[in-house]
């Protein structure tokens, strides 16, 4: 089976642009996060998204938005981009939302340079 | 709100070496807690967890025990190898899906 996907792998643009980041979760998983993992730190939470609701939201800007679709998958959008948004994005899914023993699965990142 | 401290790396040691990563945390209540490992150019995967005080977490060969009362989760290997070298994150979770992550420890095994 297919694990957490997403895309691009890489990424470059300059400041000021916007950006889309994509995600597919794991078949039959319904909820997806992001995290910010900047280099040499540990991910930061971004959003949750469970059913195409946003279910939790970490400390960004509103410069940051994300959505899910029909077939769970997602998208993080960044605008007005700034150097300090260089970082690895990481999509992880899991099963549901609720349930506290629910694991969650990584994507392999989409690395974001901001010049 | 919660937090989570890791030993600062990097660390290296010889193949068959005794490993310990010092992790420690902050929360209200009581947490899940886990260890991440990323291999370079990849995404994180779990490689343990417990979800409640004197709870011991194993998955090849690491372990990792639960300590509510000096609020630790500190991960263990008795004899390392090359393979093993990456970078090691702690991680608890807040509320039902956050992850909160330690800034993580990198770990080099020289044969």
């Amino acid at each position: 089976d297919a694990g957490v996907t997403q895309s691009p792998t890489h990424l470059i643009k300059t400041r000021g642009q916007h950006v889309t980041l994509r995600c597919s979760p794991i078949s039959g998983h319904k909820s997806v996060s992001w995290y910010q993992q900047v280099l040499g730190q540990g991910p930061q939470f971004i959003f949750q998204y469970y059913e195409k609701e946003e279910r939790g939201r970490g400390n960004f800007p509103d410069r940051f938005s994300a959505r899910q679709f029909p077939n769970y998958s997602s998208e993080l959008n960044v605008n007005a981009l700034l150097l300090g948004d260089s970082a690895l994005y990481l999509c992880a899914s899991s099963l549901s939302a609720g349930d506290t023993y629910n694991e969650q699965f990584f994507g392999p990142g989409t690395r974001l340079t901001v010049l | 709100g919660d937090s989570v401290t890791q030993m600062e790396g990097p660390v290296t040691l010889s193949e068959e070496a005794f490993l310990t990563i010092n992790c420690t945390y902050t929360a209200t209540g009581y947490p899940s807690l886990f260890w991440y490992v990323q291999y370079p150019g990849e995404g994180l995967q779990l490689l343990l967890k417990a979800t409640k005080a004197d709870d011991k977490g194993s998955n090849k060969g690491f372990e990792a025990t639960y300590r509510k009362e000096t609020t630790s989760f500190h991960l263990e290997k008795g004899s390392v190898q090359v393979s093993d070298s990456a970078v090691y994150f702690c991680a608890l979770r807040e509320g039902a899906q956050k992850l909160v992550f330690g800034q993580g420890t990198r770990l080099t095994i020289n044969p």
